[in-house]
């Protein structure tokens, strides 16, 4: 069984704190990580993709893959209340194989 | 339209009714994805289809679910004699291409089963 493993907070976190979020996965063959973020009441969107180990940086977004600890983690640098939701860690090992999704954890940024 | 579709946007159904729920996805989109999420839960993978190939049924929790996927285009999802735990959001999502680099999903359907 493939699972995607994450804490469900809440997390909270004061405006301009750093937020770590972080994933494990089970299946050794995973390839591809993402993090979709999703608003209450809304659906997910995709904010960051990850396929090599190290870092990826996007604007105020970090994530970090450590393959060997089968890790995947989301920094959010400069926290600010927008960022309050729901973070889905998702992992496949390929192109045909489906998305599985943790069951996210909840961001809570605190004006 | 610019982005995936799915209708009804809610359902209230009562126990044992059949129901079936549709998605659109974004036009030239190979993938097609069916995932459910319950109050609270994370995403809970049904099925998916890619392009001509037979489509992924793993997820699906029984026999009593079941989709098609016409034309490689519009999807449908039936779920018969209905449940109270099938109470869920259920969630289409459509990407371009083989790999899952992007899904876009629509806005969901609420189903309620009484």
């Amino acid at each position: 069984q493939k699972e995607v493993e994450q804490n469900s907070g809440p997390l909270s976190v004061p405006e301009g704190a750093i937020a770590s979020l972080n994933c494990t996965y089970s299946d050794r063959g995973s390839q591809s990580f993402f993090w979709y973020r999703q608003y209450s009441g809304k659906s997910p969107e995709l904010i960051m993709s990850i396929y090599s180990n190290g870092d990826k940086e996007d604007g105020r977004f970090t994530a970090q893959l450590n393959k060997a600890s089968q890790y995947v983690s989301l920094l959010i640098r400069d926290s600010q209340p927008s960022d309050s939701a729901t973070y889905l860690c998702a992992a496949t090992s390929s192109g045909n194989t489906p998305l599985v999704f943790g069951k996210g954890t909840r961001l809570s940024v605190i004006a | 339209g610019a982005g995936v579709s799915q209708s009804p946007s809610n359902k209230v159904t009562e126990k044992g009714k059949d129901v079936e729920l549709r998605c659109d996805p974004i036009s030239g989109h190979t993938a097609l994805y069916w995932y459910r999420q319950s109050l609270g839960q994370g995403l809970e993978f049904l099925i998916y289809f890619q392009g001509n190939s037979a489509p992924d049924k793993s997820g699906l929790p029984s026999d009593r679910f079941s989709a098609e996927r016409t034309g490689g285009s519009v999807s449908t999802l039936t779920i018969q004699r209905t449940q109270q735990e099938d109470s869920a959001v259920y969630l289409c999502a459509s990407s371009r291409d083989r790999g899952p680099e992007k899904l876009f999903f629509g806005s969901g359907t609420q189903l309620s089963v009484l």
